[in-house]
């Protein structure tokens, strides 16, 4: 799998978009980039995913570049509970190929 | 999403005893299932990979017989720490995978802490 290097830590502001960026400049074709976030002391919860067109859903949105070797989760209007350690994590399919490979992530810290 | 349970959340016990961790998700079939170790401010690390029906696939330097992990139904992993000793404390975290292989998204329990005295 691709590796993926993220910032250690952000800080954003309440109610304004928090923009964490990823880079995995060795992403193959067929590899996805996947965000998932761990609140403290809680399993990870899956945001979103891709391969190369950008995503949206209720929760976040997901802008991946052209050559694909970089990406950004976008948190439209960040909240306290948003405050969580986010991964962005590039994978294939199919055998160990499909297996979740977690990082350091980014610390993110929403502040009134 | 999908819902994993995962139970016990919290479990302490003597060292030498065994402990199990069960995994169910809830609300759809999970012929794959995972199953990490979480050390404190570190990052989940995979420990193996549950298949219903068949042996679970461990990650280089996981011990399978200390660690046992059966997958019997659709709906029900579970991980076996044997002779559990205190540097076996940790945040274990299990996991089912959704959809096909394109889809591929993973679903989380809650955790297990698990504190060996």
């Amino acid at each position: 799998d691709a590796k993926t290097t993220q910032p250690p830590s952000m800080d954003c502001a309440e109610g304004r978009a928090a923009n964490l960026p990823c880079n995995h400049s060795t992403i193959s074709g067929n590899e996805y980039v996947y965000w998932y976030r761990q609140i403290h002391s809680q399993g990870p919860q899956y945001i979103i995913h891709g391969l190369k067109n950008n995503e949206t859903n209720e929760m976040a949105s997901l802008i991946i570049t052209e050559d694909r070797k970089s990406s950004t989760l976008i948190l439209p209007h960040a909240t306290l509970r948003d405050t969580a350690v986010y991964y962005c994590i590039v994978r294939g399919y199919g055998g160990s190929q499909g297996n979740l490979i977690f990082g350091k992530g980014t610390k993110l810290s929403v502040k009134p | 999403g999908a819902v994993v349970s995962q139970h016990p959340s919290w479990v302490i016990c003597k060292s030498g005893t065994s402990v199990k961790i069960e995994c169910r998700s809830l609300d759809f079939q999970a012929t794959t299932m995972f199953w990490y170790r979480q050390f404190p401010k570190q990052s989940l690390m995979l420990m193996a990979t549950s298949n219903e029906g068949s042996k679970a696939t461990y990650e280089q330097g996981v011990e399978k017989d200390k660690f046992l992990i059966n997958h019997a139904s659709l709906t029900l992993s579970t991980l076996t720490v044997t002779s559990a000793h205190p540097e076996d404390s940790s945040f274990y975290i299990c996991s089912a995978r959704v959809g096909g292989i394109a889809k591929n998204i993973q679903y989380f329990g809650a955790g297990t802490r698990l504190s060996v005295l």
